[in-house]
């Protein structure tokens, strides 16, 4: 079936560049996301990109799309305290299908 | 708009005790999910509803009931619960178009002893 890979855990200095990456399986992927979790609540969809996107800009963040090696990563610029959350990377196979979600990466900033 | 909405926040049941969790959207949408987070484990998906009157087993649905009463709510029911079944319950919602992105509930935190 189809799968979703993050590496578990990420720390970085306070004003740097924050690099998440997620791999996947299902080549016929149509959207990818990424959503936030802060601790005691819900996931918060930060961003998505369509699969026939290879990047894509909102403010601090970037995402990257690798369709061919399947793979995704999410730039957080001048990484901030506030950002310090769980990432989780999602696929959608089709249409109005549950999403597959990797297991979250745990981004932790030093002041 | 409240977006979606569960009750209860928290709860302790004993082994063997039964409860519902509720979960209600005013996003107008088609489909709704019941995941459950466990440490080191992500969200694993219970079951979902892909429309009104329908319901599909996820990847972890031993020892749960869903009853989707309306197309604004979708219920989580435990019959017997176990310890195992300690972990944080998120209802979730999508529509039927556009990106297909899931709306997150805040959680229900339940403990089995």
């Amino acid at each position: 079936g189809e799968d979703v890979e993050q590496s578990l855990f990420l720390s970085v200095r306070e004003g740097d560049s924050s690099v998440i990456n997620c791999t996947y399986t299902d080549s016929s992927s149509t959207y990818l996301y990424w959503y936030k979790q802060e601790p005691g609540a819900g996931l918060q969809l930060l961003t998505y990109i369509f699969s026939n996107m290879d990047m894509k800009q909102d403010q601090r963040l970037t995402v990257l799309l690798n369709k061919k090696d399947k793979h995704l990563s999410l730039r957080i610029a001048d990484t901030q305290t506030g950002d310090s959350a769980i990432y989780f990377c999602a696929e959608n196979h089709s249409g109005n299908t549950p999403l597959v979600f990797g297991k979250g990466t745990r981004l932790s900033v030093i002041a | 708009n409240a977006g979606v909405t569960q009750t209860p926040k928290f709860q302790v049941l004993k082994t063997g005790q039964s409860m519902t969790l509720q979960c209600a959207q005013d996003m107008n949408h088609n489909s709704m999910y019941w995941y459950r987070q466990d440490p080191g484990m992500g969200l694993r998906l219970i079951y979902y509803s892909a429309s009104e009157g329908t319901t599909d087993k996820g990847e972890v649905p031993n020892g749960y009931n869903v009853s989707r009463l309306n197309k604004r709510e979708f219920s989580l029911r435990l019959e017997s619960a176990a310890p195992s079944q300690t972990s944080v319950y998120f209802c979730a919602s999508s529509g039927s178009s556009g990106v297909y992105e899931q709306y997150f509930g805040p959680g229900t935190r339940l403990t089995v002893t």
